[in-house]
């Protein structure tokens, strides 16, 4: 079974520059998460879609921060104007919701973005 | 506000020994605690789940303590090995039909050999 792919790996910007991340979740999970993970810090949630619905974005800096969730499956998040303190990794997660427990969060890679 | 607090920052281990990470947490509405591991470049991977019905679960050499009325769990490695060296998170779930996890700030274990 493949697992969560997302892309860019990594990424460099400079401040005020946009910049987008591509998620897409393993096959038939409903529910997909993004996370901003700093350096060495946990991950913290940014915004969790249920099929392509928002459940949760009250994290999400909304000011500069945008996230979609198109037909239900991919996702992108997306950065503008971006601030030095953006930089982290950007970690994309899916659960599969099964009579509506899915506590099961698969991770992707994550995209590695540094803000100049 | 829901917090995970998450102990050591940092664990040296020699090969075979124990290693042990603390976690404690805040809101009593908590009732799904897993715990991840991550290798440098990776994503985290869930290693091993509790809810708060059960005290203790053990996988392989991966037991999770849980202790609901000092709201606190811990991770226990058996027998670790120079490959679990990796940075460790504990989290916490609401549960319901919100499944935010709410990470610790984790633990570096490093094993040596």
């Amino acid at each position: 079974e493949a697992g969560v792919a997302q892309s860019p790996r990594y990424k460099i910007i400079e401040k005020r520059q946009s910049v987008a991340f591509w998620c897409n979740p393993i096959s038939g999970h409903a529910t997909l998460y993004w996370y901003q993970q700093i350096l060495g810090q946990g991950p913290k949630l940014l915004i969790q879609f249920q099929n392509n619905g928002v459940v949760d974005d009250s994290q999400l800096p909304k000011d500069r921060f945008s996230a979609e969730r198109l037909k239900g499956v991919d996702s992108t998040l997306k950065i503008q104007p971006a601030k030095l303190e953006d930089s982290a990794v950007y970690l994309c997660a899916s659960s599969l919701d099964v009579q509506g427990f899915s506590y099961e969060q698969y991770f992707g890679p994550g995209t590695r973005l540094t803000v100049t | 506000q829901q917090q995970v607090k998450q102990s050591p920052q940092s664990l040296i281990v020699q090969k075979g020994g124990i290693s042990i990470i603390n976690c404690a947490y805040e809101n009593t509405a908590f009732d799904y605690f897993p715990w991840y591991q991550q290798f440098p470049g990776k994503g985290p991977a869930l290693l091993i789940a509790i809810r708060p019905d059960v005290s203790e679960k053990k996988e392989g050499r991966f037991t999770i303590s849980f202790n609901k009325s000092a709201k606190q769990f811990s991770l226990h490695i058996m027998d670790s090995q120079p490959g679990d060296s990796a940075t460790y998170f504990c989290a916490a779930s609401l549960g319901g039909s919100n499944y935010k996890l709410t990470f610790g700030k984790g633990t570096l274990l490093t094993v040596n050999p």
